[in-house]
């Protein structure tokens, strides 16, 4: 089955840090892979997501994220984080198909102003 | 429309109610999906219908029954719970399944005495 994993479950920081957020996924063929975010009160929402090609891929308010093939990794990134960055944070393959995927465990992101 | 709409949003039944979960979707997506999200925890993936054909996640007991109408239509029967089915239900659409993105309802809240 595709799944992926996020190691950073809890993380908290002050306003203007940098941010990385781990995913590995575990499977190979095709490699789609998503981040999607949830505020609080909120859907959840798509943050960005790679399908091909550039493998580093800009999505929704500064936030991007580079594929590394060799790495089976797909971290997300912000150079400068903001209050309103706080949220629960997951990366996932598709859904769908023959099999059931799994979203990441997820990550929940505290900023502090 | 980029919107998926959920009703109720509320719901409190009890072990012996028979309830059911509605989900609508206009952007003529033929993948819809329902999860399952316990707080602090990722969507669980209970069901996909692709174009109208369902694939059934294993795990997921027989008191929970989905049902899709048609192409914009996703239901979820609820028969004979238990208080730990107490949860986010959380209703997606995609414009196909296994690659693209899903849109996110905003849940229906359920709580099962």
């Amino acid at each position: 089955a595709q799944s992926v994993s996020q190691h950073n479950h809890h993380v908290i920081l002050s306003e203007a840090a940098s941010l990385e957020l781990g995913c590995n996924y575990s499977y190979g063929g095709t490699v789609n892979l998503f981040w999607y975010v949830q505020y609080p009160g909120q859907h959840l929402q798509l943050l960005l997501k790679y399908f091909s090609g550039d493998p580093l891929v800009k999505g929704i308010k500064g936030f991007e994220a580079e594929f590394i093939k060799s790495k089976f990794s797909f971290n997300l990134r912000k150079p400068s984080v903001q209050w309103s960055d706080t949220a629960e944070y997951f990366c996932a393959p598709p859904a769908g198909g023959s099999y059931i995927p799994t979203f990441g465990r997820g990550t929940s992101l505290i900023v502090h102003p | 429309d980029t919107e998926v709409t959920q009703t109720p949003k509320h719901l409190v039944m009890g072990m012996t109610n028979k309830k059911s979960l509605k989900c609508e979707q206009h952007m003529g997506h033929r993948a819809m999906y329902w999860y399952k999200q316990k707080a602090k925890k990722p969507p669980e993936l209970m069901f996909v219908y692709s174009y109208e054909k369902l694939s059934i996640n294993e795990s997921v007991p027989s008191r929970f029954s989905p049902e899709c109408p048609n192409s914009s239509l996703l239901n979820l029967h609820l028969h004979a719970l238990q208080p730990e089915d107490s949860a986010l239900y959380l209703c997606a659409s995609s414009q196909e399944a296994r690659t693209d993105t899903q849109y996110f309802g905003p849940g229906t809240r359920l709580t099962v005495l």
